[in-house]
């Protein structure tokens, strides 16, 4: 277990809508990473939050957006779903702000959109 | 185009054999790491390494870092069922992104 929790785990939705992806970070991190895992891409860093402000970008659409709350939870919103939109969502989180201390993931949201 | 490619992309060996996975770039990482990762799971950390050269063992496992660091191999003595999984290689470029690898899909079988 390694302390992140993210719900939901699974989530089935129409092309077109929104929706929300929640992320709990292990208690003490104060940094929150979301990446996307297809099968074409592998895996593929959105975004990180540090202490509730964004720190880096990575490949994130413009239709995704994220934000770390006062509690450090992280939510992502994918808004205007696309058929390849569907993938694993993973949250990791680390206690400092540099990327090469040790994250821990969550064990993912699966999004599937038909 | 990625910029960690890894090989080979599936291995399936029986119990008790040895093997190598590499990951290989172009570009000059500041450190590597090395994640397994179980269907259903999110990837668990194995190793960082940072120095080019550098050798790290974890039980069976033995993590290498090219000289240049922009290359690494995982050595796995003695495979057991329990090493079946995907095993990624992330390189940092500067303090800002991890980038993963195309990972290699790994299978043991008893």
């Amino acid at each position: 277990d390694s302390g992140v929790t993210q719900t939901p785990k699974h989530l089935i939705t129409a092309t077109g809508q929104r929706v929300t992806l929640r992320c709990s970070p292990r208690s003490g991190d104060l940094s929150v990473y979301w990446y996307q895992q297809s099968l074409d891409q592998g895996l593929q860093f959105l975004i990180q939050y540090y202490n509730g402000e964004e720190r880096a970008k990575g490949n994130i659409l413009e239709r995704f957006s994220a934000q770390q709350f006062p509690d450090l939870h992280s939510e992502l919103n994918l808004s205007s779903l696309e058929l390849g939109d569907s993938a694993l969502y993973f949250c990791a989180s680390s206690v400092g702000q540099l990327p090469n201390q040790p994250q821990h993931f969550g064990d993912g949201t699966r999004l599937s959109i038909l | 185009t990625q910029l960690l490619e890894q090989s080979p992309q599936f291995l399936s060996i029986q119990e008790g054999e040895n093997l190598t996975v590499y990951c290989n770039s172009s570009s000059v990482f500041s450190s590597l790491q090395w994640y397994r990762q179980e269907p259903g799971e999110g990837p668990v950390l194995l190793v960082t390494v940072v120095t080019g050269g550098e050798v790290k063992k974890l039980k069976r496992l033995t993590f290498q870092f090219g000289d240049a660091r922009k290359d690494s191999s995982l050595h796995i003595t003695a495979a057991q069922p329990g090493d079946t999984g995907l095993y990624l290689c992330a390189g940092l470029l500067g303090n800002e992104k991890l980038t993963f690898g195309t990972g290699t899909r790994l299978t043991i079988i008893p």
